[in-house]
């Protein structure tokens, strides 16, 4: 079965501050795509990156990269210079390809908020 | 590009009685993903439809409900005999998976959820 840990319910940091959220996930399989959602208050979930598997290099989107650390099965969001509309639940998710069909698992989420 | 739009918002209705959600994904999207997110929680996968094929279930998804794609555009998620365990957020995502490409890294957008509420 796949799992996804997000040990951090909550977390905060002032702004213009980094923080880290960590993810861990489990599976047997070898080929996946990891990502991290953001669903703000009352708001639509949106993507906020994306890592395959196969790939060494840790993505990176503007104030928002990755640290995949693949033997370890852990999947970090640091998000750095923090600001007030990052303030947000934050899924990770990672899905499995199999045959074509996807198996999607979400994590609990992490609550960040964004002090002023 | 409206992006993908849920009907109704809310739903609030007795136990027993049967609800039926709408989704309408991106335009050009020919992925659609039902999830169900209760408070707390991540969102738990329902199931999709690529283009009017339903391809995968979860087991989360009892003999009372139902999903159709009929023509491959909105999509229709029904609950019957609802029960209290039933209330939750209904998401409704969509992708765009290109053929002879690589699909499963395509993001999905999701649409802003139909609260269910039962009573």
């Amino acid at each position: 079965a796949q799992t996804v840990t997000q040990s951090q319910p909550e977390m905060s940091v002032q702004e213009a501050e980094t923080v880290t959220l960590s993810c861990t996930y489990d599976t047997s399989e070898s080929n996946y795509y990891l990502f991290w959602y953001k669903q703000p208050p009352s708001r639509q979930m949106i993507l906020v990156i994306r890592q395959e598997a196969y790939k060494q290099q840790n993505a990176t989107e503007n104030r928002f990269s990755v640290n995949f650390q693949k033997a370890a099965k852990s999947f970090s969001l640091k998000i750095s210079d923090s600001q007030l509309g990052d303030t947000a639940m934050y899924f990770c998710a990672f899905i499995i390809p199999n045959g074509g069909y996807q198996k999607v698992t979400f994590g609990t989420g992490t609550k960040l908020q964004v002090i002023p | 590009d409206t992006g993908v739009s849920q009907n109704p918002r809310h739903k609030i209705t007795k136990r027993g009685q049967n609800v039926t959600f709408r989704c309408d994904p991106i335009s050009e999207h020919n992925r659609l993903y039902w999830y169900r997110q209760t408070l707390g929680q991540g969102p738990e996968f329902l199931t999709y439809f690529q283009n009017e094929a339903q391809l995968e279930k979860s087991r989360l998804l009892s003999d009372r409900f139902s999903a159709e794609r009929p023509k491959g555009s909105f999509s229709t998620l029904e609950i019957q005999r609802t029960e209290q365990g039933d209330s939750a957020m209904y998401l409704c995502a969509s992708s765009l998976a290109a053929q002879g490409t690589p699909s499963f890294n395509q993001p999905q957008h999701f649409g802003d959820g139909t609260r269910l509420s039962i009573l």
